[in-house]
């Protein structure tokens, strides 16, 4: 069965304090693998798009990365504005235009 | 200002209560989809159309309906909403990888 799993559930830094959020997957194939951002009581914004193992994409103080059977969401100096809900999605080839998604990593960052 | 738009963004209804939430989008996108997000459970898909008369089901289909007869419009229909429906319900529409999602229905059913 595909299935994301995202940890840590919860993470709290403090500003500057940099740190990684993974995604892990299993699926019977990947057609690609996104990184959202939610604000609470508002709809998922898109991040990143990464389709192949070693594949890097960077964004400000974000930056995404891809193996085989995960993916790391790294920030870097994080600042108070990058609290938020990070969540991992995945699209597979068993089902071409389904998208299944993890539960998230809720991010505070302290000043 | 490309947008995806549902209305209503709250609704308290009861149980049996036909009902429909409207999407809508203006950047002529072809592929369109529901979710529903709970907590614990996360974001998990509905229904989605990879263009106009073409639907299918995703993970969590059961009790819900779709029609997508123009490109921009994709309504979700509850026949007999129950209240295990209680959710928060996400339209997105795509271009390429990017999922575009709209601002979220807040549903009660009592």
């Amino acid at each position: 069965e595909d299935q994301v799993t995202q940890s840590p559930e919860a993470l709290r830094l403090q500003e500057g304090e940099s740190s990684s959020l993974n995604c892990s997957y299993t699926v019977s194939g990947l057609r690609g693998l996104f990184w959202y951002r939610q604000d609470p009581g508002k709809g998922p914004e898109f991040l990143f798009t990464l389709y192949s193992a070693g594949e890097e994409k960077e964004k400000e103080r974000l930056k995404a990365t891809l193996t085989k059977k995960e993916s790391f969401l790294h920030i870097t100096a994080p600042k108070p504005e990058d609290s938020a809900t990070y969540l991992c999605a995945v699209r597979t080839t068993s089902g071409t235009y389904k998208y299944i998604f993890g539960t998230g990593t809720r991010l505070k960052v302290l000043a | 200002e490309a947008q995806v738009t549902q209305n209503p963004r709250y609704l308290i209804t009861v149980t049996g209560k036909k009902l429909t939430v409207t999407c809508s989008q203006n950047m002529n996108h072809e592929y369109m989809s529901w979710y529903r997000q709970d907590p614990g459970l996360g974001l998990r898909q509905i229904y989605y159309s990879m263009n106009v008369e073409v639907t299918d089901k995703g993970d969590v289909p059961e009790g819900y309906k779709v029609s997508r007869k123009e490109k921009r419009n994709f309504p979700l229909i509850l026949e007999s909403p129950s209240p295990n429906q209680t959710s928060l319900y996400f339209c997105a529409s795509r271009s390429g990888g990017e999922q575009y999602f709209g601002p979220g229905t807040r549903l009660t059913v009592t």
